[in-house]
């Protein structure tokens, strides 16, 4: 059982460049999340999906676009890549029931805009 | 946006000491769960709480929920070196998993052998 499973695990981007972060699940959750985590601000949610076909914005949405064309990828686009977005993004996935289970953290990606 | 304040944000202590940490919510949580970070990994869930006053254990760890479902604290007891890490409670107001678990800013457990 793989769990979450993100590529890559590292990436330098030139201001202006785009690329898609990958996600994937085998745990057939239906909650799936983009995180980023900075230094001394902990993790902060960019998107997240309560199904295939439904995605909504987080705390800090722009700058970024998700689909979920199927319940295990949820991959995160980075439209134009600008320093600010230097980070390390998680990718989770969850049960959604009641209210949310145990989160499931992919390895994450270590990205560098220059 | 919802909020959910964690201190300390640094926390040093000799091994065999005990640990620490908080988080608060200014509106009621329908329910918390903590995750621990090793340098360099990514966050692992150690448990949730959803009951107002509920107090699980896990070994050397005790989780506490408030009564007001506004507050929680993980307590370590005896550190040891194994317990390094940054640890992070998640707070869900929904209630219906739509919207996510709010991250407290974690708190880095710094241990000196």
């Amino acid at each position: 059982n793989a769990g979450v499973t993100q590529t890559p695990k590292f990436q330098v981007l030139k201001t202006g460049q785009s690329m898609t972060l990958q996600c994937a699940q085998d745990m057939n959750h239906e909650y799936m999340s983009w995180y980023r985590q900075d230094p001394g601000m902990g993790l902060r949610l960019i998107h997240y999906s309560v199904g295939a076909g439904i995605t909504d914005q987080g705390e800090v949405p722009n700058g970024y676009n998700v689909s979920r064309s199927t319940t295990e990828d949820f991959p995160l686009r980075l439209l134009s890549a600008a320093p600010s977005q230097t980070s390390v993004y998680f990718c989770a996935s969850s049960y959604a029931g009641n209210w949310n289970t145990e989160a499931f953290f992919g390895q994450g990606t270590r990205l560098t805009v220059v | 946006g919802q909020q959910v304040m964690q201190i300390p944000q640094y926390q040093h202590v000799q091994e065999g000491e005990d640990f620490t940490t908080y988080c608060n919510s200014s509106t009621t949580l329908s329910n918390i769960q903590w995750y621990k970070q090793r340098p360099g990994g990514h966050p692992v869930f150690l448990i949730q709480l959803v009951k107002s006053g509920e107090v699980k254990k896990q070994k050397r760890l005790t989780f506490q929920f408030g009564e007001a479902k506004k507050n929680s604290s993980l307590h370590i007891t005896a550190t040891q070196t194994t317990d390094v890490g940054t640890y992070f409670c998640a707070g869900e107001y929904s209630g219906g998993g739509a919207d996510g678990l709010t991250f407290g800013k974690g708190t880095h457990l710094i241990i000196q052998p």
